[in-house]
């Protein structure tokens, strides 16, 4: 049973380029929740999504956009990338966004130069 | 303000050594807390969840307390070993619609021989 699975795993783009993470949720889970962690911080809320809408969206402006696909599988998008962009990009996948466990994938790690 | 602070931030003891890593948080309502092992550059794993009316929780040399009352965690690690070095995060849910994870910053752990 495959958990939850991102790629790529390494990134570097240069400012101002766009930037597609993808994302497959651990077997049996329909939600897919997007966080940012940088350096020595704790991971940040982006939004989640659930039966591919976007149901809970944080601090993040529009440059941060998404997608969830009918397999469940979710892409996280973002234009116009900035150096503030670089960090560990994270997904994380449970049933229903409900008050349930919640599992990472490996995250991707995205570096703007 | 809906806040999940950790203490220390940083931490080093050798190795055979015990710790103790603290969580307060000021989340509500509450729904539950859960402890993540997050290795450098990795997704966080699970390690622990409490609900409102569980005290304590075990998980091998990982024993994590709750006190609902004062609104404190901490996590125990016992006979400490090389590969416990990471970040270990304490992440409240919150109770509402949204069950929104509330993440703290982390304590980095160092195990030295």
């Amino acid at each position: 049973d495959a958990g939850v699975t991102q790629s790529p795993t390494h990134l570097i783009k240069t400012r101002g380029q766009q930037v597609t993470l993808r994302c497959s949720p651990k077997s049996g889970h329909d939600t897919v929740s997007w966080y940012q962690q940088a350096l020595g911080q704790g991971p940040q809320f982006i939004f989640q999504y659930y039966e591919e809408e976007e149901r809970q969206r944080g601090n993040f402006p529009d440059r941060f956009s998404g997608h969830q696909f009918p397999n469940y599988s979710s892409e996280l998008n973002v234009n116009a990338l900035l150096l503030g962009d670089s960090a560990l990009y994270l997904c994380a996948s449970s049933v229903t966004p409900g008050n349930t466990e919640a599992f990472f994938g490996q995250g991707t790690r995205l570096t703007v130069v | 303000k809906n806040q999940v602070e950790q203490s220390p931030q940083s931490l080093i003891i050798l190795e055979g050594k015990n710790c103790t890593l603290q969580c307060n948080y000021t989340v509500s309502p509450f729904s539950n807390l859960r402890w993540y092992k997050q290795d450098t550059g990795r997704g966080p794993v699970s390690l622990t969840i409490m609900t409102f009316s569980e005290n304590t929780k075990s998980n091998g040399r990982y024993t994590a307390t709750l006190d609902a009352d004062t609104k404190q965690s901490s996590l125990h690690i016992t006979a400490s070993q090389l590969s416990d070095s990471a970040s270990y995060i304490c992440v409240v849910t919150r109770m509402d619609s949204s069950y929104k994870l509330i993440f703290g910053s982390g304590t980095r752990l160092l195990v030295r021989p």
